[in-house]
Order: structure tokens, then C-alpha cells, then sequence
């Protein structure tokens, strides 16, 4: 089964909207961390925010929030007045367990594209 | 530098030659990682160090493939006897280690692109 899905493999969203890209995870370990990274055409996978299974609040990175709902196991990234420089590809990932040096499990990625 | 360091950016090369990947990581960082990008395959964890030894080789796809990292800095990617399905992004990141930093995220280079003809 897939750890983490990513169901739109691209978004359109005009300048200035808010856009929430979905991801849901499968895990039956307690303890884990999700991750965004953004991945402009350059090729450099950019950290935006960390959500972690026993943090109380949504994350949150300027521009950047993270809806986590636990019990539906989802954790989709919203980013507030969307800028043309966010188009990019964008990857949602995992990393279980407490210990600190583990591998990061990716979904497939949603391509965002903001049109001016 | 500031940042996770990859060469070289691209690699061409013929089928069944050897070729050497390296990543400088962030300085201070114990934990060092690669992945490969590939289109039919997504983002996939090959190996990760923690300071010189690697706990997880688990993604390493056939034993054409090896890692080694010296002075718990610099790490190298080497793939003997290349085929084409070897052609993709190799990717590494490095991050810090400890029960404290909860989050441990991983700081990525810009990959390096390998072209196997």
C-alpha cells in the first residue's frame, strides 16, 4: 500500500488565491513526522513545513499551513495568497518512527501552477 | 558552504562504464542521505549515514550500487557497470541528529542529473 498519496497530480490556481494540495499517509506507528517540500524547475527540493503526530496545533510557515487531521490520517498543505513563484512541483513525505535519522518516504508530487 | 553541495550537476555516460556521485553536506550535520528521482519511479530512499556508518541500505537497488562516507563529512555515490534504467536525479540531503530536534529535517543539494546512454 501506498504510504503517502498525492491525488492531483497538477493544480491551476490564478495569483492571489488561496490553494490547499491534499495528501494522506498510512502508518500505524504512533510516532512520525510529515513534511512539504517545494521543487521549482531548478531542481532543489526546498523544506517548507513540519507536522509532527503528537503536535497539538497546525503547523504553520508564513505563507504556509499545514491542515492535520489526524483521524483521517491527512495533512494538506495550504499556502495563503498564492505568488507566481510558487509554481512548482510540490512533495508531501514522511518519516516514521522517534528517532531522528530516518529515511523520508515521498508521495508522487502535485504540480502547482499559479497563472498571472 | 551554507548549503548541501552535489557534483558534479550532470553526468553523462556510456553504458557499462563506473561513475562516482559526491555530496558535501551541511557543515555540522551527522546524518547524511540519498535519494534518487526518477519519472516512473517518484522520490526513492537509496541509503543514509550516520556519521560515517550507514544503519539503512535498504534502498540500495542492485550491488552495482555503493556508498561510503569519510570524516563523517563527505559521502560519494558510485555505480559500477551502468545501465540506462540507471539515468535519474541523484539526489542527497544531510540533516542534524538528536532526540531534541524533533524535526531533523533534511536539507537537500540540487542533485545530480545522470544520463546513461
Amino acid at each position: 500500500a501506498q504510504k503517502i498519496t498525492q491525488t492531483q497530480p497538477g493544480m491551476f490556481v490564478q495569483e492571489k488565491e488561496a490553494v490547499t494540495l491534499d495528501c494522506t499517509y498510512d502508518t500505524s506507528d504512533p510516532s512520525y513526522g510529515l513534511f512539504w517540500y517545494k521543487q521549482p524547475s531548478s531542481g532543489e527540493m526546498i523544506f517548507l513545513i513540519y507536522q509532527g503526530s503528537y503536535d497539538q496545533q497546525n503547523a504553520t510557515e508564513g505563507r504556509y499551513s499545514l491542515n492535520f487531521q489526524k483521524a483521517r490520517k491527512s495533512a494538506n498543505l495550504v499556502i495563503s495568497a498564492s505568488q507566481l513563484g510558487d509554481s512548482a512541483m510540490y512533495f508531501c513525505a514522511m518519516r516514521e518512527g522517534r528517532q531522528g535519522a530516518q529515511k523520508l518516504v515521498f508521495g508522487q508530487g502535485t504540480r502547482l501552477t499559479i497563472n498571472p | 558552504g551554507a548549503g548541501v553541495s552535489q557534483s558534479p550537476s550532470n553526468k553523462v555516460t556510456e553504458k557499462g562504464k563506473d561513475v562516482e556521485l559526491r555530496c558535501d553536506p551541511i557543515s555540522g550535520h551527522t546524518a547524511l542521505y540519498w535519494y534518487r528521482q526518477s519519472l516512473g519511479q517518484g522520490l526513492e530512499f537509496l541509503i543514509y549515514f550516520q556519521g560515517n556508518s550507514a544503519p539503512d541500505k535498504s534502498g540500495l537497488p542492485s550491488d552495482r550500487f555503493s556508498a561510503e562516507r569519510t570524516g563523517g563529512s563527505v559521502s560519494t555515490l558510485t555505480i559500477q557497470r551502468t545501465q540506462q534504467e540507471d539515468s535519474a536525479v541523484y539526489l542527497c540531503a544531510s540533516s542534524l541528529v538528536g532526540t531534541s530536534v524533533s524535526k531533523n529535517i533534511q536539507y537537500f543539494g540540487a542533485g545530480t542529473r545522470l544520463s546513461v546512454l
